[in-house]
């Protein structure tokens, strides 16, 4: 049974601060990995996808990948009230054609 | 890129009755499409994967002579619930891959139901 955990939250910052959102997955052959942020009554939106490990940067969103430890995570520099949201990882074994696996996501709570 | 789309947005049908949900993607061609569905506060959960061409695959406990899926092409599939019910009332969601090589799943903007 392939798994991913996520804290479900609510995860709360102030306006301003870092954001950590944190995500663990069981199949050690997952080869694509995802975050997703979804607004309440809306579908997901992808907004970092990443596939080597390290880290991958795009403007205030930092995703880092251990295949090692089977660890993804997603920061968010100076966190804005719009990011309030539910922020899903997804994770697949290799190709688009394979159905994402998803965490039951983390709610990121921004205080203004 | 990568825009899909969903079509309707929300509808209310009587029980009894067949509604069609359709998922479109607009900029490149998908070759598989995912069939979610969400309930209020809950997580995703995956109905069934359409490949184009072929018949769909159903997730354990997905009725497939319920939920009707239907992909002819390489930028339609269309899901149809028959015979709904006022349980059957939840967030449709669509999602596509596509053939440039990209990994990358892209979501419609979902269809609520309402079965009433």
């Amino acid at each position: 049974q392939k798994e991913v955990e996520q804290n479900s939250g609510p995860l709360s910052v102030p306006e301003g601060a870092i954001a950590s959102l944190n995500c663990t997955y069981s199949d050690r052959g997952s080869q694509s990995f995802f975050w997703y942020r979804q607004y309440s009554g809306k579908s997901p939106e992808l907004i970092m996808s990443i596939y080597s490990n390290g880290d991958k940067e795009d403007g205030r969103f930092t995703a880092q990948l251990n295949k090692a430890s089977q660890y993804v995570s997603l920061l968010i520099r100076d966190s804005q009230p719009s990011d309030s949201a539910t922020y899903l990882c997804a994770v697949t074994p290799n190709s688009g054609n394979t159905p994402l696996v998803f965490g039951k996501g983390t709610r990121l709570s921004v205080i203004a | 890129g990568a825009v899909v789309s969903q079509h309707p947005s929300w509808v209310i049908c009587k029980s009894g009755t067949s509604v069609k949900i359709e998922c479109r993607s607009l900029d490149f061609q998908a070759t598989t499409m995912f069939w979610y569905r969400q309930f209020p506060k809950q997580s995703l959960m995956l109905m069934a994967t359409s490949n184009e061409g072929s018949k769909a695959t159903y997730e354990q406990g997905v009725e497939k002579d319920k939920f009707l899926i239907n992909h002819a092409s390489l930028t339609l599939s269309t899901l149809t619930v028959t015979s709904a019910h006022p349980e059957d009332s939840s967030f449709y969601i669509c999602s596509a891959t596509g053939t440039s090589g990209s990994w990358e799943q892209y979501f419609g903007p979902g269809t609520r139901l309402t079965v009433t």
